[in-house]
């Protein structure tokens, strides 16, 4: 079945600088790759998504690209900001969304 | 916020104890899922169903028990209730490939 390793499992930034996380995965059959972010005690909400037909797809400060080829896709968070203090999901999905085991940003003032 | 909906929101109970779990969504999605997500906050998937039918059931133990009655509800049955089954359970609904999640439910068992 499809394994979703990320990296780092915790990061902390100043605010204002960028941020990146990156995720692997293993099943070449998976066409979709969202992004959550989850605050404390909240539900994980979707964020930004890219399909395997994509490379690169942006919502303002955030974007994502993907390259099928090496099966890794990243996020990137610029001009960073104390609200973006949360924990980062990625996953990948070819019958079900796979979870990657989180990030925790830390984004200090 | 009411488009996927669980209850209850807290549930503490004692080993052994038999509780289920309410996922209702209102967004009239085909799929929907149940997800366990633990003390180190890995969000694992438990079971899927498409139209009332089970689609994926992952390992869990069969202490675990899904039920839709109809497309707008997936409940959890959890038997004989173990220290280990404390964790935020989270139903999910999809459209296409978009997923949302329910609210989460918090279980405590002491």
């Amino acid at each position: 079945g499809e394994n979703v390793e990320q990296h780092p499992s915790t990061l902390s930034v100043q605010e204002g600088d960028s941020a990146v996380i990156k995720c692997t995965y293993s099943d070449s059959a998976s066409n979709y790759f969202p992004w959550y972010k989850q605050e404390l005690g909240k539900r994980p909400q979707l964020i930004i998504d890219i399909r395997s037909n994509v490379g690169e797809k942006k919502d303002q400060r955030i974007a994502v690209t993907l390259n099928k080829t090496a099966k890794h896709f990243s996020l990137h968070i610029t001009e960073t900001q104390p609200e973006d203090s949360a924990v980062y999901f990625c996953a990948a999905r070819k019958t079900a969304l796979i979870f990657g085991k989180g990030t925790t940003l830390s984004v200090s003032s | 916020d009411t488009a996927v909906s669980q209850t209850p929101k807290y549930l503490v109970t004692q080993m052994g104890n038999d509780k289920s779990i309410k996922c209702e969504q209102n967004l009239g999605h085909d799929t929907m899922y149940w997800y366990k997500q633990d003390s180190k906050k890995f969000l694992k998937i438990m079971f899927s169903y498409n139209n009332k039918e089970l689609i994926i059931n992952e390992t869990v133990p069969n202490r675990f028990s899904p039920k839709s009655p109809d497309k707008a509800h997936l409940n959890l049955h959890i038997n004989s209730l173990e220290l280990g089954d404390s964790a935020v359970y989270f139903c999910a609904t999809a459209t296409g490939k978009t997923q949302y999640f329910g609210p989460g439910t918090r279980l405590l068992v002491l």
